[in-house]
């Protein structure tokens, strides 16, 4: 079974500066989805970004950007010129491409704070 | 285009009894998963259905069911509620066919089993 694992539980990062959330994962799988949501206190799970494994280039969404690693497994997410609206749970994700294996995996989250 | 919409937003249970949630998903989408959240567990699948069919189901016991509608809206039920049944519950609907097909969530149902 695939097992995605965020390693900080918590991080801090100033207004108007860079953060990067880190996140590996674990499967036999050769093509999948990588994802990154975030769920801000109202709970609304919102997509952040993301990324599909046979592309080598890292995606990005404005402000937000990964650093997608495949042969090590490692899908970190930099948030650029940080807002206080950053502020919120992140949730890294894989998904298989097999068809019906289409559910979410989920790490267990990282808690973004953003200090004016 | 409207998100996906759930119902009840909040729901207070005692054990024993049961609770059924509704989830209407984004127009056009047939795929509905859905997700328990808890503290301790984190975010854990509990069934996807596509076209009325249920397509893949994540390891909850049989108290735990659910069913989709021709129109795509979902409902989950839980039978004989457990004090560890509180939780967080989120749908998802997802556009078939599309390259990543990603997972559009809804609000959530906050369910508390006293």
């Amino acid at each position: 079974a695939q097992t995605v694992t965020q390693s900080q539980p918590e991080m801090s990062v100033q207004e108007a500066e860079t953060v990067t959330l880190s996140c590996t994962y674990d499967t036999s799988e050769s093509d999948y989805y990588l994802f990154w949501y975030k769920q801000p206190p109202s709970r609304q799970m919102i997509l952040v970004i993301r990324q599909e494994a046979y592309k080598q280039q890292n995606a990005t969404e404005n402000r937000f950007s990964v650093n997608f690693q495949k042969a090590a497994k490692s899908f970190s997410l930099k948030i650029s010129d940080s807002q206080l609206g950053d502020a919120a749970m992140y949730f890294c994700a894989y998904r298989s491409k097999q068809t019906g294996a289409n559910n979410l995996f989920f790490g267990t989250g990282t808690r973004l704070t953003v200090i004016p | 285009k409207a998100g996906v919409t759930q119902t009840p937003r909040y729901l207070i249970k005692t054990r024993g009894q049961q609770v059924t949630l509704s989830c209407s998903p984004i127009s056009g989408h047939r795929s509905v998963s859905w997700y328990q959240q808890t503290p301790g567990q984190g975010l854990q699948f509990l069934f996807e259905y596509f076209s009325e069919t249920q397509r893949n189901k994540g390891n909850f016991p049989g108290r735990f069911s659910g069913r989709q509608f021709s129109n795509s809206r979902s409902e989950m039920n839980v039978s004989t509620l457990e004090l560890g049944d509180s939780a967080l519950y989120l749908c998802a609907s997802r556009l078939e066919g599309l390259p990543l097909g990603t997972q559009y969530f809804g609000p959530g149902t906050r369910l508390l089993v006293l």
